[in-house]
């Protein structure tokens, strides 16, 4: 069954540095998005993307965070400049047709 | 504002014991209710969609029904394997995210 890939698996990161995450989507999915769950919260979402450009973005999704389609395959999400509270996990998903979504195993970010 | 609760925040049972977990909405138009199974630290895992009140779907041990205010995810017969955290979801007509509620985490006992 076709899987939403994402890497690193866990990234350990300093305060006030730059980290990209990666992810794989589904081959043939359209819709992109980036999604982020604090510990013991509940799952936010942070942006979507189709057509190679931002179709919509979360508040939490500020001037820190940027996202790029720099192929025909890679998703990515940069965070410019990680701050404590930027620890959580960081869900990839891909979508066919924007009804529902296959989500990646996320990358754990921990900032210290 | 479009939300989403769901209760109970956890809910142990006996291999056996079935039982129904609620998830009800408010939404600006619903598009979709989606049900979710994540097991600790792994992602989100599609188990249903649905779109319209009395909709049903079923899938093995699991049945989703939705009505305008909420659903439900039956759990018939559960098993140890079942133990895992069940979302919720919403999305509203105007938009593709998803609104997540906090959960409910199900462990089953043998």
């Amino acid at each position: 069954e076709p899987e939403v890939t994402q890497t690193p698996s866990h990234q350990v990161t300093q305060m006030g540095q730059e980290v990209i995450l990666r992810c794989v989507p589904i081959s043939n999915h359209l819709y992109f998005y980036w999604y982020r769950q604090i510990l013991g919260q509940k799952v936010e979402f942070l942006v979507s993307f189709y057509n190679n450009e931002i179709s919509e973005k979360s508040e939490i999704f500020d001037d820190q965070f940027s996202v790029e389609r720099p192929d025909g395959s890679n998703f990515t999400l940069k965070i410019r400049s990680t701050k404590l509270e930027d620890s959580a996990m960081y869900f990839c998903a891909s979508s066919m047709d924007a009804y529902g979504y296959t989500f990646g195993s996320g990358t754990r970010l921990t900032v210290v | 504002e479009d939300q989403v609760t769901q209760s109970p925040e956890a809910l142990r049972l006996q291999e056996g014991e079935s039982s129904s977990l609620n998830c009800s909405y408010t939404v600006s138009g619903l598009r979709g209710l989606f049900w979710y199974r994540q097991d600790p630290g792994k992602g989100p895992e599609f188990l249903f969609t649905l779109y319209s009140a009395g909709e049903e779907k079923e899938k093995e041990r699991l049945k989703a029904t939705l009505t305008k205010k909420e659903s439900f995810l039956h759990i018939t017969a559960p098993k140890p394997e079942d133990s895992a955290t069940y979302l919720c979801a919403v999305q509203a007509r105007n938009t593709d995210k998803l609104i997540f509620g906090t959960g409910t985490r199900l462990q089953v006992f043998p």
